[in-house]
């Protein structure tokens, strides 16, 4: 099956600095790409969508210019946390999906960012 | 605009008894329905999922699901669960109307106890 990898897995950083998280579709071309944002206990929520090659849609409440996203090429979409702060703490979930139709969409196993 | 519901934020059943987690659904359009599974620290796993056709979907590790229209369900079952089933499972829907988005479900805790 179709694999989606994230680096790292986890990260611990300090409030002020900014980290970047990458998400790889290992052996398919992932038209979409996804990020989610895991609170302990609660569900998953979209943070942003990208195309490659276009700029990220943003879900409302999202902010852009703290969550950067780039989608590069077809294999890989980065996620940038900028001047990351303690609230940032979370669980981050990349997903991948290639091609059109009602296709399920492959996850990365996801990284646990801790700001201290 | 689509939304899921699992009414159960945690469920317990005994190893080797039957097993369902439910899940209500709401869409404008055609839904396409998923389950997926999430063990500690990690991503999700795809399960199943109900896109057309027969209504009683076989998936992995012995799960299946049942789409019910009428109902507006998508209930998750095993007819005999294991200890190593414990997790977090996820229903989610696609509905085409609203573009390629899923919308996930709250979660619920499955507990399978010895």
């Amino acid at each position: 099956g179709a694999v989606v990898s994230q680096h790292p897995s986890w990260v611990i950083c300090k409030s002020g600095t900014s980290v970047k998280i990458e998400c790889r579709s290992l052996d398919f071309q992932a038209t979409t790409m996804f990020w989610y944002r895991q609170f302990p206990k609660q569900s998953l929520m979209l943070m942003a969508t990208s195309n490659e090659g276009s700029k990220a849609t943003y879900e409302q409440g999202v902010e852009k210019d703290k969550f950067l996203i780039n989608h590069a090429s077809l294999t890989l979409s980065t996620l940038t946390v900028t001047s990351a702060h303690p609230e940032d703490s979370s669980f981050y979930i990349c997903s991948a999906r290639g091609g059109q139709g009602p296709y399920e969409q492959y996850f990365g196993p996801g990284t646990r960012l801790t700001v201290t | 605009a689509q939304s899921v519901a699992q009414p159960e934020d945690q469920v317990n059943v005994a190893e080797g008894n039957p097993l369902t987690v439910k899940c209500t659904y709401s869409v404008s359009g055609n839904p396409y329905l998923f389950w997926y599974v999430q063990y500690p620290n990690r991503g999700l796993q795809f399960l199943l999922k109900y896109i057309t056709g027969d209504n009683l979907v076989k998936g992995s590790y012995g799960f299946e699901a049942e789409f019910n229209k009428s109902q507006t369900s998508f209930h998750l079952k095993k007819p005999s669960a294991l200890v190593s089933d414990s997790a977090l499972y996820f229903c989610a829907v696609r509905d085409d109307n609203y573009g390629q988005n899923f919308v996930f479900g709250p979660g619920t805790r499955l507990s399978v106890l010895p």
